[in-house]
């Protein structure tokens, strides 16, 4: 099993960008995912959760109206669209799957990919 | 929203017994997991359901809950066990369905 997220990078306040997440390794349409994140010495937060089907979405209330989670499971890819960035979103953003054997626990992360906000 | 505490550091000697606390309202009634964060690395689950292990983890990690407290219990702690800890409770009737702890930093002396 393995994850591997795609097109952090620098923005100013204000920009958008999109992540990727690749999953390999196991049937990435039988799992949900989700997307955490972890400013630059701080701890984890939970931003978006997806079903397998992607019929069901949840949002933290620090990214909803500005972020969105989608999924193609015919390229077993996860995205996350960020728009209207602040410099509080700067963090290292996580693609967690979710094991419904596991009660949805988080059981294999990517690397991370690191976006940075700021002008 | 749902708020969960967890104590910032923990410090403990090797061989002993650490017991990390994740405070919650009524948190026994919901799932809670644990992640343990090693400096420059992915989160990695260690326990789910509050106390089932994954396939790996070894058995000297443990949990229990008991009404508005959870606890991760790491037995005969090693140099190899220090780490950040986070809590993470899953409900789904939440409408932000999970909540992580702020994470405990435990320290082996």
């Amino acid at each position: 099993v393995q994850m591997v997220e795609s097109g952090g990078g620098l923005t100013q306040p204000g920009g958008s960008l999109r992540l990727s997440c690749e999953g390999s390794g196991f049937i990435f349409s039988r799992y949900s995912m989700s997307w955490v994140r972890q400013a630059p010495g701080k701890g984890l937060e939970w931003l978006s959760y997806i079903s397998g089907s992607g019929e069901t979405i949840f949002y933290a209330d620090s990214v909803k109206g500005r972020f969105t989670i989608s999924r193609d499971n015919v390229k077993n890819s996860l995205s996350l669209e960020m728009n209207s960035l602040r410099d509080d979103d700067t963090a290292l953003y996580y693609c967690a799957r979710c094991d419904p054997a596991a009660t949805y626990a988080h059981d294999y992360w990517g690397q991370g990919a690191l976006v940075t906000v700021s002008s | 929203s749902y708020v969960v505490t967890q104590p910032p550091s923990l410090s403990v000697a090797p061989g002993k017994t650490a017991r990390i606390p994740c405070g919650g309202s009524d948190i026994a009634s919901k799932s809670v997991h644990w992640y343990q964060q090693k400096p420059g690395q992915a989160p990695v689950l260690v326990l789910y359901d509050d106390t089932d292990r994954p396939s790996g983890i070894p058995e000297r990690f443990s949990g229990s809950t008991s009404g508005d407290t959870a606890t991760l219990v790491i037995g005969r702690v090693e140099a190899g066990d220090e780490a950040d800890y986070y809590c993470q409770v899953w409900d789904s009737s939440m409408d932000h369905l999970y909540v992580f702890g702020s994470g405990t930093t435990v320290t082996v002396l």
